[in-house]
């Protein structure tokens, strides 16, 4: 099975402040990798799709990148709203493994 | 709209069964691919299962030959069967749609979640 390592494991930061979220592979995924969010008590939501296509309705303050083993979740000016869990996920083989997520406090 | 609602979670005793269930709006079941995913209590989120709309089926080695994944046609419903349960099992339990994009594969949406809890 593929792992997923994201850091950090939980991040506090400030609304305007750049927060980048990083995800490895254990093995390259080339660019078979998805960036959910999931706020308390609600099901997660795509954010991200094949390492960098945002999502439809997705706000462009969010980027990723990356390509093979590391990947990277970019919000350019936090918002009070992006308090949340970030995961990352692979679909480049099943089991379709998630990393661990990484909450976001404000 | 697309949407996907779940139904069916409630406390089931280790070793009993329980039947969730996934019913679709605004797509067709069949002519996707679709996944269970779940989420224990305060931790991360887990794969589970996946029904492609060849009706080739994949499981978790945690799940597998305990949890069946299936889908009615005619009701436009995904529905995932499990059996010999145990307290590890105790999960929200998602279905989301499996989109594909070229070769690549994504998660959109997702249901709400159904909570299933094992415990005697």
């Amino acid at each position: 099975d593929i792992q997923m390592t994201q850091s950090p494991s939980s991040l506090s930061a400030s609304v305007g402040d750049r927060v980048t979220i990083t995800c490895r592979a254990s093995q390259t995924i080339n660019s078979y990798l998805n960036w959910y969010q999931q706020k308390p008590g609600k099901a997660p939501n795509l954010l991200i799709y094949t390492a960098s296509s945002l999502q439809s309705g997705v706000p462009s303050r969010f980027s990723g990148s990356g390509s093979g083993t590391d990947f990277t979740l970019t919000i350019s000016s936090l918002q009070p709203e992006d308090f949340a869990t970030y995961y990352c996920q692979q679909s480049y083989n099943t089991p379709r493994t998630f990393g661990q997520g990484t909450k976001l406090e404000i | 709209e697309v949407q996907l609602v779940e139904s069916g979670g409630g406390l089931v005793q280790p070793g009993g069964s329980l039947r969730v269930s996934c019913a679709a709006s605004g797509f067709t079941v069949s002519s996707n691919h679709m996944s269970w995913v779940r989420q224990a209590p305060g931790k991360g989120l887990e794969w589970v299962s996946v029904l492609y709309r060849d009706y080739s089926t994949y499981y978790a080695d945690s799940v597998k030959g305990r949890f069946t994944i299936s889908r009615d046609n005619s009701q436009n419903t995904l529905y995932l069967q499990m059996s010999s349960l145990r307290a590890e099992d105790t999960a929200v339990y998602y279905c989301t749609r499996d989109v594909e994009s070229g070769s690549f594969l994504y998660f959109h949406p997702w249901g709400q979640g159904t909570l299933v809890t094992v415990s005697s």
